[in-house]
């Protein structure tokens, strides 16, 4: 168990729908990163978050957003759902000068 | 353009007999490689983390090496539960903030 949690497991849902992703961190990790898991792309990195705020960005699309609380958990929200959207997200969260990244189980997105 | 290109893209090995999975990266500004195990459905295991040409690091079966431009995961006398896709990663400049670019991935299948 790597301490990072991400809910749900599973979401299923259709084109056009809104969908909402969690992410809670490693006790005392400030850093939190979103990855996009998918057959024909591999890990794709998409935003990393610091202590609240952003720090860096990937190849995230305009119809999704993140963002991290003040409780250093994180949402990711994806809009306007595509069929190409389906893919594992990964949350990763990091702490330190060497900012190893531990990886939560993911949360599969079916879009229908 | 960075990138990491990983081979082979899969491996059959019998149990024990040893070999070496290759990472290749054309990066400026490497700021540490990283090697991860990932087990299918679930997220990314960190392994090892290698920031200088000439490093090494162990872990039970496992071996990772750092040169300029690859590195490599050797796997001495693997076992089953050695299967599984191994991911390589690098860490790149202070303007990518801490994000990881992946390779592919090599998917190892270790025969009884």
């Amino acid at each position: 168990d790597s301490g990072v949690t991400q809910t749900p497991k599973h979401l299923i849902t259709a084109t056009g729908q809104r969908v909402t992703l969690r992410c809670s961190p490693r006790s005392g990790d400030l850093s939190v990163y979103w990855y996009q898991q998918s057959l024909d792309q591999g890990l794709q990195f998409l935003i990393q978050y610091y202590n609240g705020e952003e720090r860096a960005k990937g190849n995230i699309l305009e119809r999704f957003s993140a963002q991290q609380f003040p409780d250093l958990h994180s949402e990711l929200n994806l809009s306007s759902l595509e069929l190409g959207d389906s893919a594992l997200y990964f949350c990763a969260s990091s702490v330190g000068p060497q900012n190893i990244q531990y990886f939560g189980a993911g949360t599969r997105l079916s879009v229908l | 353009e960075d990138q990491v290109t990983q081979s082979p893209e899969a491996l059959r090995l019998q149990e024990g007999e040893s070999s070496s999975l290759n990472c290749s990266y054309t990066v400026s500004g490497l700021r540490g490689l990283f090697w991860y195990r990932q087990d299918p459905g679930k997220g990314p295991e960190f392994l090892f983390t290698l920031y200088s040409a000439g490093e090494e690091k162990e872990k039970e079966r496992l071996k990772a090496t750092l040169t300029k431009k690859e590195s490599f995961l050797h796997i001495t006398a693997p076992k089953p539960e050695d299967s599984a896709t191994y991911l390589c990663a690098v860490r790149l400049g202070e303007t990518s903030g801490s994000r990881l670019t992946f390779g592919e991935g090599t998917q190892l299948t270790v025969n009884p």
